[in-house]
């Protein structure tokens, strides 16, 4: 069955650092999405991307988040200088279709100290 | 932001026996309904969906029901078996985007 894989499963980063994390979505999937799950609390949605554009972006997508869609299949999140609150699992999500459910990679744990 | 909301974090479940996990919607708009399950260390993994035009889909031992009049959403498992246990999300899309809410931590007691 085809999965969303994400890289590192694990980084732990400085506070102030900059952190690419990358995801290579379904091959066939024409949407993108990265969200958020802090430790205990639920599932927030940061970004949304088509068509080589951020398509919707939530509150905490501030300008210290940047997505890109370098080559044809990976999908990468960047934090520019990293903060304390930023520790979180972060999940890439790839879907087919905008109206229908995504499929999540395992997520990448993001420890900022 | 939306809220999307889980009547009960904790459930208890003895081998065998149904579970009903439950969630309410705030959002009268959202049309498009999906419950996930999280198991510890992994990612959202997709289990049933719904959409407003139904009031119940059914799956392999989960059936989903949906109650708009009280936006109110619920997952039923049946035979839970100890794989089945996980934390338990609804997610509402009203057109945009996911709205998870919280989730529910099953435990199926063997």
């Amino acid at each position: 069955e085809p999965e969303v894989t994400q890289t590192p499963s694990h980084q732990v980063t400085q506070m102030g650092q900059e952190v690419i994390l990358r995801c290579v979505p379904i091959s066939n999937h024409l949407y993108f999405y990265w969200y958020r799950q802090i430790l205990g609390q639920k599932v927030e949605f940061l970004v949304s991307f088509y068509n080589n554009e951020i398509s919707e972006k939530s509150e905490i997508f501030d300008d210290q988040f940047s997505v890109e869609r370098p080559d044809g299949s990976n999908f990468t999140l960047k934090i520019r200088s990293t903060k304390l609150e930023d520790s979180a699992m972060y999940f890439c999500a790839s879907g087919a279709d905008r109206d229908y459910g995504y499929t999540f990679g395992s997520g990448t744990r993001l420890t900022v100290v | 932001g939306e809220s999307v909301g889980l009547h009960l974090p904790t459930l208890s479940v003895q081998e065998g026996d149904n579970s009903i996990i439950n969630c309410a919607y705030s959002n009268s708009a959202s049309d498009y309904f999906i419950w996930y399950k999280q198991e510890s260390g992994k990612g959202p993994q997709f289990i049933i969906d719904i959409r407003s035009n139904m009031d119940k889909r059914q799956g392999q031992r989960v059936t989903v029901l949906l109650n708009k009049t009280v936006k109110h959403l619920s997952l039923q498992i049946a035979a839970t078996q100890p794989g089945d246990s996980a934390v338990y999300f609804c997610a509402e899309n009203p057109g945009n985007q996911f709205y998870f809410g919280t989730g529910t931590s099953l435990t199926v007691i063997p």
